[in-house]
């Protein structure tokens, strides 16, 4: 199956920082990828669409300024959690899909704002 | 609106009994459905899928579902557990006619095998 990968794996922060997560497709080109986040012992929830070369589409309650995503191109899109603060911490996943009935996911990355 | 429900949010279940983790679904159209575990701090692996024809998948590990249209459901089966498996199980489901739109997960069921 296709392969997305996710860097970093970890991240401490502190607060009032910004991070960058990257999520890539490694053997195919995903012109969307969608962006989780899961809090500990709970269920993915959807934080946002990111489509190549144009403005990712927001979930309800997520703030747009505060969780920057740029897809610049077919491969790469990033996830940058600008002004970090504890609550913040959390396990963000990213994954991609050659077709509707395929969905690759990376393998996360925890991110702890101390 | 597609939804996804696992009815239980622990199982429990000795190790070489069969297990059974529920899912049932609700979509517009006639579904994707898909079945991922998860181990601590990693990812989502994939496990299988039921895309169309034969109701009864075959995935990875031992692992099967069965597809029921009537009783809308995808309940995840392996006829002999083993403590490798305890890990957090989750649904999943695209409507056919939604396109690449994201998956709508269940909020997961935590397996646990003792020995």
């Amino acid at each position: 199956g296709a392969v997305v990968s996710q860097h970093p794996s970890w991240v401490i922060c502190k607060s009032g920082t910004s991070v960058k997560i990257e999520c890539r497709s490694l053997d195919f080109q995903a012109t969307t990828m969608f962006w989780y986040r899961q809090f500990p012992k709970q269920s993915l929830m959807l934080m946002a669409t990111s489509n190549e070369g144009s403005k990712a589409t927001y979930e309800q309650g997520v703030e747009k300024d505060k969780f920057l995503i740029n897809h610049a191109s077919l491969t790469l899109s990033t996830l940058t959690v600008t002004s970090a603060h504890p609550e913040d911490s959390s396990f963000y996943i990213c994954s991609s899909g050659l077709s509707s009935y395929e969905q690759y996911f990376g393998p996360g990355t925890r991110l702890t704002v101390t | 609106a597609q939804s996804v429900a696992q009815p239980e949010d622990q199982v429990n279940v000795a190790e070489g009994n069969p297990l059974t983790v529920k899912c049932t679904y609700s979509v517009s159209g006639n579904p994707y459905l898909f079945w991922y575990v998860q181990y601590p701090n990693r990812g989502l692996q994939f496990l299988l899928k039921y895309i169309t024809g034969d109701n009864l998948v075959k995935g990875s590990y031992g692992f099967e579902a069965e597809f029921n249209k009537s009783q809308t459901s995808f309940h995840l089966k392996k006829p002999s557990a083993l403590v490798s498996d305890s890990a957090l199980y989750f649904c999943a489901v695209r409507d056919r006619n939604s396109g690449n739109t994201p998956l709508v997960f269940g909020k997961g069921t935590r397996l646990s095998v003792i020995a």
